[in-house]
């Protein structure tokens, strides 16, 4: 079966400790995408990536890093500089940039 | 201005009612247009693409003006299993896609 998933479902943590949120895909797709929802509020682009070895910055890349070494794969990495970690996070990818999207199953991260 | 705009809602309907979401958009040179639905706490889903001419899957219509820089999305016979928060989506060219923040639907029976 095609698709992106992401690892793991839940993330619990303490604060001050850095943690790699896991997203492959399977879709052959070249664009991959890392968002950010919080309750009630619409999803904020972290970082993307358009090839590999090269990615860009979003809305809200302060306190997160990520790297593209392979086509299917583009960890996040959620640092302890990031004042507000706790969110739901998801990761897409798509044909191309600014084709339709395919999302994973996100990953509920805790920070406590 | 916001740069995609949607009335959050919720919209509270009964079965088998029709049901218009609006959502507008504030950069003319948007090119790519969809719908998604997201079900509570989980990921979005690619519910349609919205083309110039418009479009209809099943019970599912989209229409786009690009003139008014209006996309709507009409859901006709609503079923319970159609409760869920609707996304509108819009391509600024060369970048990433620009979500709304949804509108929600709730049916009930």
């Amino acid at each position: 079966d095609g698709g992106i998933t992401q690892s793991p479902k839940y993330l619990f943590r303490k604060e001050g400790q850095n943690v790699t949120l896991s997203c492959e895909q399977n879709l052959n797709h070249d664009a991959m995408y890392w968002y950010r929802q919080d309750p009630g509020q619409g999803l904020r682009l972290i970082y993307y990536s358009q090839i590999v070895n090269d990615f860009q910055k979003g809305d809200i890349a302060e306190g997160y890093s990520v790297s593209r070494e392979k086509k299917e794969s583009f960890p996040l990495t959620v640092t302890s500089a990031q004042k507000n970690p706790t969110a739901f996070y998801l990761c897409a990818s798509s044909n191309r940039q600014g084709y339709e999207q395919y999302f994973g199953p996100g990953t509920r991260l805790t920070v406590t | 201005r916001k740069e995609v705009e949607q009335d959050p809602g919720p919209f509270n309907v009964p079965e088998g009612a029709t049901v218009a979401f609006n959502c507008t958009y504030s950069n003319s040179a948007s090119q790519s247009f969809f719908w998604y639905r997201q079900d509570c706490r989980k990921e979005p889903k690619l519910l349609m693409s919205v083309y110039s001419s418009g479009n209809e899957d099943g019970r599912f219509t989209a229409q786009l003006n690009r003139a008014s820089q209006y996309i709507s999305l009409l859901i006709r016979d609503s079923k319970l299993s159609d409760s869920a928060t609707y996304l509108c989506v819009v391509n600024q060219a060369g970048t990433a896609l620009i979500f709304g923040k949804g509108t929600t639907l709730s049916v009930s029976s």
